[in-house]
């Protein structure tokens, strides 16, 4: 079985504090890999695309990658009270068109 | 900034009863996709369309699913008969291209009773 692991926490930071979240992979032919953000009741939204081992940075947000221990992560710097939501890992599923296998997300509470 | 658009957002129906759930993707988006998320649970692919048929899909997607790109906006998700077990929160997505990320609707919460 394919799949997508997460510690579901929920990972409680102070406001200011760098969160990061982990997720594992168990497919090595995955080649791309995303996080998305999901606040309660709503869809889930894109925040980070990451396709190469290393890291990537947009704004407060940092992917890293690393294919060789099938592991990616999300750093949010400065974290805010507004990031308290849910974090999905998603992995592409090789020779399975564009499908995405999403893990079970870290809940994340930023405190003020 | 483009979106996705789903209707109707809530949709409560009878055991056994049929339901459309109706989707607008993106307009340059090529790929598009059917999720749903069971209360609680993992968002779970169902289906994914590329060139007016089915790319993918998973088990969850059995006989009693099908999916329509009735015309050059619209992609539709068809429940023949629905169960207890179906209540879930539906999600369509599209995509420009492989490989890229996905760009989700608001979703549509199914109530069946």
């Amino acid at each position: 079985q394919k799949e997508v692991e997460q510690n579901s926490g929920p990972l409680s930071v102070p406001e200011g504090a760098i969160a990061s979240l982990n997720c594992t992979y168990s497919d090595r032919g995955s080649q791309s890999f995303f996080w998305y953000r999901q606040y309660s009741g709503k869809s889930p939204e894109l925040i980070m695309s990451i396709y190469s081992n290393g890291d990537k940075e947009d704004g407060r947000f940092t992917a890293q990658l690393n294919k060789a221990s099938q592991y990616v992560s999300l750093l949010i710097r400065d974290s805010q009270p507004s990031d308290s939501a849910t974090y999905l890992c998603a992995v592409n599923r090789p020779n399975a068109g564009n499908m995405l296998t999403f893990g079970g997300g870290t809940r994340l509470m930023v405190k003020p | 900034e483009p979106e996705v658009t789903q209707t109707p957002s809530h949709q409560v129906t009878q055991m056994g009863q049929e339901v459309i759930l109706r989707c607008v993707p993106i307009s340059n988006h090529l790929y598009f996709y059917w999720y749903r998320q069971i209360l609680g649970q993992k968002v779970e692919f169902l289906v994914s369309f590329y060139n007016n048929e089915i790319s993918e899909k998973s088990e969850i997607f059995d006989d009693q699913f099908s999916v329509e790109r009735p015309d050059g906006s619209n992609f539709t998700l068809k429940i023949r008969s629905t169960k207890l077990e179906d209540s879930a929160m539906y999600f369509c997505a599209s995509s420009g291209d492989l490989g890229y990320g996905y760009t989700f609707g608001s979703g549509t919460r199914l109530t069946v009773v």
